[in-house]
């Protein structure tokens, strides 16, 4: 079964500084990869997801993840950070051809002026 | 256009009562889904609906959890009775159709079992 690891329950960053939150997947055939991000009292919103092609992907608000294989990772990154980017952020597994997801347990992303 | 409605927004029950959750799909969505995300947490999907068919409720506590889709658009939650461990967020979500289409999320209802 598919399943996804999220290393780092909380992250710190300040203003201006690159984001990093880390994602890892279990995934028997090739999985498509997801990435949403959910502010406090809102429901999860879609940053960015991979399906087959390019491996880099980019999202909304300036946030992109790089497909390897090889790692078997899906990481996601932003040059610079904002405060509004401080929220919860999940990355997200799905199985070819199914439409079921197998969350993360999140990170909490922080950020400090 | 308008989004996935939920609601209530926010309940508070004693354990043994029961207790019941609306959603409204986005207009024209066939596929509705119910998740449950206890705090730290992702999402656990406890049903998903095809229309008014049930397509997987593997997940779902069939001893106490009940969903429905009669009409094939909005959507009940039920749980009775609840117990504690029941404390959570329960999200809706709803896709245009079968395959991989973006799942858009409700704001959730906050569950909390006293």
């Amino acid at each position: 079964a598919q399943s996804v690891t999220q290393l780092g329950s909380h992250v710190s960053v300040s203003e201006g500084a690159l984001v990093l939150l880390r994602c890892n997947y279990s995934s028997s055939v090739p999985p498509y990869l997801f990435w949403y991000v959910q502010y406090p009292n809102q429901g999860l919103q879609l940053l960015l997801k991979y399906t087959t092609g390019a491996t880099l992907v980019k999202g909304i608000n300036g946030f992109e993840a790089e497909f390897k294989k090889s790692e078997t990772s899906f990481h996601l990154t932003k040059p610079s950070a904002h405060m509004s980017d401080a929220a919860e952020y999940f990355c997200a597994v799905a199985l070819l051809g199914f439409q079921k997801l197998v969350f993360g347990t999140g990170t909490r992303l922080l950020v400090s002026p | 256009e308008a989004g996935v409605a939920q609601s209530p927004r926010y309940k508070i029950i004693e354990k043994r009562q029961s207790v019941a959750f609306w959603c409204n799909p986005i207009s024209g969505h066939a596929t509705l889904y119910w998740y449950q995300q206890i705090l730290g947490q992702g999402p656990k999907l406890l049903i998903q609906f095809q229309n008014n068919g049930v397509v997987d409720d593997s997940q779902l506590p069939k001893d106490r959890f009940s969903a429905e889709r009669l009409k094939g658009v909005d959507s009940t939650l039920k749980i009775q009775p609840a117990k504690l461990e029941d404390s959570a967020v329960y999200l809706c979500a709803s896709s245009p159709g079968q395959g991989l289409h973006e799942q858009y999320f409700g704001p959730g209802t906050r569950l909390t079992v006293t």
